[in-house]
């Protein structure tokens, strides 16, 4: 079957770092995909991987490992700002199509 | 280069009602997922649009909701005599691309509300 886990809360420090992980189950995995979504907002796109190991992007990166079914995102130098819920998504080909399940976010409260 | 549009963006409705949701894609875009968001939760997929086709709508449910993209003008979400359990945020978004492509572009969503 097809599954996605994430925490479904944590908290960190202004100025720290956090790593919010997520573990995965599909059958035909073509990617993941991290997105941020503010509460009352839309969801925005962050990042992608479709091979192993570890893409930066500013204060984010994010890691894969195919192996393991696994991800994380990781937040450097959090900002207030910061405070938000983040989605993993896992693209998945099944029945000659491809679909995003999404998991159910990780609520992250960023606390001075 | 506007976003993707969705109106309106809080809804409310009686039970029994109907609600009518719009969705214009990015320009250039020509695909269009539907995805509810209940409180708390994640986003569910509902179904995925390309111009006067809808190519999966595994996520609908069969009764009172239905959907389409016309060749002209935006995509809608119907849904027939609403009840309550259908409060939730609709999320519509586009890609350029189908399925085999990256990112998908949100709108901000519609708020529905059922007294």
């Amino acid at each position: 079957g097809q599954n996605i886990d994430q925490p479904t809360e944590m908290t960190a420090t202004e100025g720290a770092i956090v790593q919010i992980n997520c573990t995965y189950q599909t059958s035909g995995f073509n990617g993941l995909f991290w997105y941020q979504q503010h509460a009352g907002e839309a969801p925005t796109f962050l990042s992608y991987n479709v091979l192993d190991g570890l893409e930066e992007k500013g204060r984010f990166s994010s890691f894969l490992s195919r192996s393991k079914g696994y991800s994380y995102l990781l937040l450097k130098e959090l900002q207030m700002k910061d405070s938000a819920s983040y989605l993993c998504a896992v693209r998945d080909y099944k029945d000659s199509n491809y679909q995003l399940i999404w998991g159910a976010g990780t609520k992250l409260i960023i606390k001075p | 280069n506007a976003g993707v549009m969705q109106n309106p963006r809080h809804l409310v409705r009686r039970r029994g009602q109907e609600a009518r949701l719009r969705c214009s894609p990015m320009k250039g875009h020509s695909h269009v997922y539907w995805y509810r968001q209940l409180p708390e939760e994640g986003l569910k997929f509902m179904v995925y649009l390309q111009k006067e086709n809808i190519i999966d709508e595994s996520g609908m449910p069969k009764e009172r909701f239905s959907a389409e993209f016309p060749k002209e003008g935006p995509s809608i979400l119907r849904i027939q005599q609403v009840v309550r359990g259908d409060s939730a945020a609709y999320f519509c978004a586009s890609s350029p691309r189908g399925s085999n492509t990256g990112e998908l572009f949100f709108g901000e969503g519609s708020r529905l509300t059922v007294l």
